[in-house]
């Protein structure tokens, strides 16, 4: 069982340059969003998306793009890096309870970014 | 907006020693309620939720968390803590009812655990 993959685990950029963090999940989960951890910060969230062709922004959403093509797939794109996007990123997917809301949360590994 | 507070940032305790760690989340409605557990080095895993029912709930690893409405609280537990629970533990909250609420998943800051051998 694959879950939520993410990559690259490790990415070192210089100040302006752009990228992408890949996002995966084979569980066929609706709800997908990318969360930033910092240290004393616990996990922000970013962006997020409830279906296909959907996304919404979270708490922290400046600097980073997102887009959901399909269901499994939910990239993250840093548009201009700048140092206050070093960071750990997690992607996390999940399901749609009886109730209409998100259930519990399944983590990918996480990607550390570091921006010089 | 939403919020999360863990009271304690740093826990020391001894192994066999009892373990509470307090969470509290604002007003908003109604709510589904998780902790998490992240080990060193790793992501985050569920130890344990609470959707509706019965307010005690049990977990993974002989954890437990007690959801009190009227505090606002879901405090997490475990009787007696071993040196492999050394970890930093995260409270988390979906608070159903606004616009994108019950798809908005908002963590605590968290909170470290060190158990001492």
């Amino acid at each position: 069982n694959a879950g939520v993959t993410q990559t690259p685990k490790f990415q070192v950029l210089k100040t302006g340059q752009s990228m992408t963090l890949q996002c995966a999940q084979d569980m066929n989960h609706e709800y997908m969003s990318w969360y930033r951890q910092d240290p004393g910060m616990g996990l922000r969230l970013i962006h997020y998306s409830v279906g296909a062709g959907i996304t919404d922004q979270g708490e922290v959403p400046n600097g980073y793009n997102v887009s959901r093509s399909t269901t499994e797939d939910f990239p993250l794109r840093l548009l201009s890096a700048a140092p206050s996007q070093t960071s750990v990123y997690f992607c996390a997917s999940s399901y749609r309870t009886s109730s209409g809301s998100t259930g519990e949360l399944f983590f990918g590994e996480g990607s550390r970014l570091t921006v010089l | 907006a939403q919020s999360v507070s863990q009271h304690n940032h740093h826990v020391i305790l001894s192994e066999a020693a009892s373990l509470e760690l307090g969470c509290n989340y604002s007003y908003g409605g109604t709510v589904n309620l998780f902790w998490y557990v992240q080990y060193p080095g790793q992501h985050l895993q569920l130890l344990l939720k609470y959707f509706s029912g019965d307010p005690l709930v049990k977990g993974i690893k002989g954890f437990e968390a007690e959801f009190i409405k009227s505090k606002f609280s879901f405090n997490l537990r475990k009787p007696s803590v071993q040196w492999s629970d050394t970890a930093e533990y995260f409270c988390a909250v979906i608070i159903k009812g606004g616009r994108g609420s019950n798809y908005k998943l908002t963590f605590g800051k968290g909170t470290l655990l060190t158990v001492n051998p």
